[in-house]
């Protein structure tokens, strides 16, 4: 069973607009990753917040890390089409488990 | 090679037969994962390599699922009398760090799995 869960499910937006999306986890975790994958590539790794952090930034993605809620928030700012895709958050327990979470994902849709 | 490739990308099998699935991680790379994904869901854990140590096996499904890195590159997912639910997409993932799932993966662009 997964552990994440990723709010909307889908999310359709026009190019330009911000969309965001939401995660949340059940365990005490190190850090917290997303994941972006589309039709023609793999997963691709896009961002990784630790525990310790609240916000972080990569060019037009913002996350923010709650801890006391055990969730997590994604920001695409100035979408664009090339956007379209499924995110995934992803954690690992912290208890000295190798194994990754993904939730079932956002998919989201930028409209040209 | 530049990433992390997986071959077959398409396999087809038919019920009951036996399926090997390869991974070519980074050269270097520490951690090996294997993971299932289901159309429209989010990758499945199956197992954890750390070298050619399996220290995690703790999401595959059944017995019928095998995994092995026996030099601690190149690793086999194997899949016996395959079932028509065993159809999904098999990823591969590599990563420089020991740290098990915690810390950035390289993902390989999948085998999609067909059990008629």
């Amino acid at each position: 069973s997964q552990q994440g869960e990723e709010d909307p499910q889908a999310l359709s937006i026009q190019e330009g607009e911000n969309a965001t999306m939401n995660c949340s986890y059940k365990t005490s975790i190190n850090n917290l990753q997303w994941y972006r994958q589309n039709s023609g590539r793999g997963l691709v790794h896009l961002i990784l917040i630790r525990s310790n952090e609240r916000e972080k930034h990569s060019g037009r993605l913002r996350v923010t890390l709650d801890t006391s809620k055990k969730s997590s928030s994604l920001l695409i700012t100035a979408s664009r089409a090339a956007d379209t895709a499924s995110y995934f958050c992803a954690t690992a327990e912290n208890t000295g488990g190798f194994k990754t979470i993904f939730g079932a994902g956002t998919r989201l849709f930028v409209k040209a | 090679g530049a990433g992390v490739s997986q071959s077959p990308r398409y396999k087809v099998a038919k019920r009951g037969q036996d399926v090997a699935l390869r991974c070519d991680p980074i050269s270097g790379h520490v951690s090996l994962f294997w993971y299932q994904q289901a159309l429209g869901q989010g990758p499945e854990f199956l197992t954890y390599f750390q070298n050619e140590a399996q220290l995690d096996k703790s999401g595959l499904p059944s017995d019928r699922f095998f995994a092995e890195r026996p030099e601690g590159s190149v690793s086999t997912l194997k899949i016996q009398r395959t079932q028509q639910e065993d159809s999904a997409v098999y990823l591969c993932a590599s990563s420089s760090s020991s740290g098990g799932g915690a810390y950035e993966q390289y993902f390989g662009p999948g085998t999609r799995l067909t059990v008629t």
